[in-house]
């Protein structure tokens, strides 16, 4: 168990640049967790997989964002137009789910921190 | 959106006490999962509760869970300087969405 890794885990991108953020699960975890952190708050989700299937995106998300599973393995999140409000701690989860009773925990990477200029 | 409200939002306590978070959700949920957050890095697992307990232990922690009042505590025993971090509850569907609280910042005087 090599734990969930991100990269990169810094970016400094300006205003209008795409950005793209990688995530390794654990490898026999079957779904897969964005969340977006800010200073002084809780994680917020952002969308999740189970496989390579998307199951639910944020209706907070803007189309500027979009996620991928391909194959069920690693994940990519990609934010196009950047804008300073997307400024924050970028955070990915794994936990391995037998049934849909959903009572797994999740596995958190150390985050991706972007910071738009 | 943010699942509820944690209390307090800061707790500073010397080594050896207790300390108490609270946390209140808005939603059913299926479990609730307490993490903890040290600066700068991902969120750990602590424990979890299932909707049908009312509590559980693990080594130095206690929760409770009161689905009636939708809140849960989470009780560090005997704390240590280590404890220092955020600590976080999340409401966890059926279906495996977890939502977050605000969080509260636990620092531990040695």
């Amino acid at each position: 168990d090599t734990g969930v890794s991100q990269d990169p885990r810094h970016k400094i991108t300006k205003r209008g640049q795409n950005v793209t953020f990688r995530c390794d699960p654990i490898s026999e975890h079957n779904r897969l967790y964005w969340y977006r952190q800010t200073l002084g708050q809780g994680p917020e989700f952002l969308t999740y997989f189970q496989n390579e299937a998307q199951l639910e995106k944020s209706r907070l998300l803007s189309d500027r964002f979009s996620a991928e599973r391909p194959k069920g393995s690693f994940s990519t999140l990609e934010i196009q137009r950047t804008e300073q409000g997307d400024s924050a701690m970028y955070l990915c989860a794994s936990s391995l789910t037998y049934r849909t009773g959903g009572n797994s925990p999740l596995h958190f990477g150390n985050g991706t921190r972007l910071t738009v200029t | 959106s943010q699942q509820g409200e944690e209390d307090p939002q800061a707790l500073s306590i010397q080594e050896g006490e207790n300390a108490t978070m609270n946390c209140s959700y808005k939603t059913s949920i299926n479990n609730l999962q307490w993490y903890r957050q040290n600066s700068g890095r991902g969120l750990v697992h602590l424990i979890l509760i299932r909707s049908n307990e009312r509590e559980k232990h693990s080594g130095r922690l206690r929760v409770t869970l009161d689905t009636s009042k939708k809140s849960s505590s989470l009780l560090i025993t005997a704390s240590r300087a280590a404890d220092t971090a955020s600590y976080f509850c999340a409401g966890g569907t059926s279906y495996g969405k977890l939502t977050f609280g605000q969080g509260t910042i636990l620092t531990v005087h040695p």
